[in-house]
Parts: structure tokens; sequence; C-alpha cells
């Protein structure tokens, strides 16, 4: 079955440490992971996606397809970086796979 | 701004009514995508149409229908409301596949 784990539902720091959020995947084919961040129920915004493997605000997401992992990573947080953050992945049939998404807070 | 728009904002209704949410993909924008975010089921995706043809369906019930008309815009309709159709629908577009979908502000639905 085609799934996406976020095993964390609540992830707090304190400003400048390290954040990696967690996303595991299930998927036969050769999957397209993304990152998604949601501020305050506002709309979706892209974040990164492995295939350009870029750094976008600081973050960065390596896929690794032994582990099936989509871990996202950003060495030190910052309190602009408290939102909802959604790992998801798309199928085959062009339609994305979310996982239930976990909330990132920075303290001061 | 993503470039999608998505109206209305918020809305407002009873049980057992019918409501049209309307969305305007990106310009150029060939694929629209419908998906419901609320509290118990989480981000769930509803509908997928390419240029005017439905592509791809989620778990949609049969209540909602939705279209893409000639001029790429797309609305989705939603009857027989009941309380937990309460969520916020969101729309997002892309050019093709395998291009990244980008989200509207989405339209938070409250039924009363």
């Amino acid at each position: 079955a085609q799934r996406v784990t976020q095993p964390e539902k609540l992830l707090s720091v304190f400003k400048g440490a390290p954040v990696e959020l967690k996303c595991n995947y299930s998927y036969s084919g050769s999957p397209e992971l993304f990152w998604y961040v949601q501020y305050s129920r506002q709309r979706l915004q892209l974040l990164l996606r492995h295939i350009s493997r870029e750094s976008i605000k600081g973050f960065t997401a390596d896929l690794n397809k032994g582990e099936t992992s989509f871990h996202l990573k950003k060495p030190f947080a910052q309190e602009e970086d408290s939102a909802m953050y959604y790992c998801a992945l798309r199928d085959n049939t062009d339609k994305l796979i979310f996982g239930t998404g976990t909330r990132l807070q920075v303290f001061p | 701004d993503s470039g999608v728009t998505q109206t209305p904002k918020h809305l407002i209704t009873a049980t057992g009514q019918r409501v049209t949410l309307r969305c305007s993909p990106r310009s150029g924008d060939l694929s629209v995508y419908w998906y419901q975010q609320s509290l118990d089921q989480g981000l769930q995706f509803l509908i997928q149409y390419y240029n005017g043809e439905e592509r791809a369906k989620g778990n949609i019930l049969e209540r909602f229908s939705a279209q893409q008309f000639p001029d790429l815009h797309s609305e989705l309709n939603l009857s027989s409301l009941e309380l937990g159709d309460s969520a916020l629908y969101f729309c997002a577009s892309s050019p093709s596949r395998n291009q990244p979908q980008h989200f509207g502000d989405g339209t938070r639905l409250s039924i009363l």
C-alpha cells in the first residue's frame, strides 16, 4: 500500500538548535517526494522536491531509498520556521499522498 | 502568492444544503487537483482534472462532484451537506504530470 508516515505530531526545539522532521514512505514504484509547509492553516507552500536537490530557507532533504525515508533537516532553527510540515509522495496517477504532518515549534 | 485563486475564502451553511467552490489555476496550468483537509482525516486527495477531463479520483463521496471548464477553471460541488463535511478544501494546479503542484489559499467550509 502507498503510504507516507510522519511519526512525530509535534517537534519542539529552541532557536538555533538543529531540526530533523522524519518522513518514511511505502511505495512500490520509483517515488517522487515533496515537503510542503503550512503556516497557521493557510495554503500549502512547496518547500522542497527531492528531484531538485536544492536548499530552501536552509532546509534540505535527501531521499534514502534503502531506508525509504525523506527526512527534512535544518542545522539552525529560526522562530519563523514554526509551522506545520507535510511530507508527500506523488504516485503514478499524479495525485499527492500526504503524511499526517508534524508541527514544528521553535522557541526563542 | 501561488497564482491559484480559490473563492470563496469562507463559507458557512447548514446541513442538507449545496455549495459550489471555485478554483482558477495558475496561468498555463492544465491540471487541477482538489484536496480536503479535515482534523480527523488530514489531507486527502479528492479528484483531478486535466484539460477538461477527469484524470483520477480519490476518496470523493458520491455527494461531491467536480468539473473543469474550457477556460480551465474548476468547480467542486458539495451537496446534501453533513456536519462532517466541515473542512478546508484546497485546489492545486500544475502544468502537466511530473511538475510540482501549487496550492491555492483554500475555502474554509463550516456546516452548522
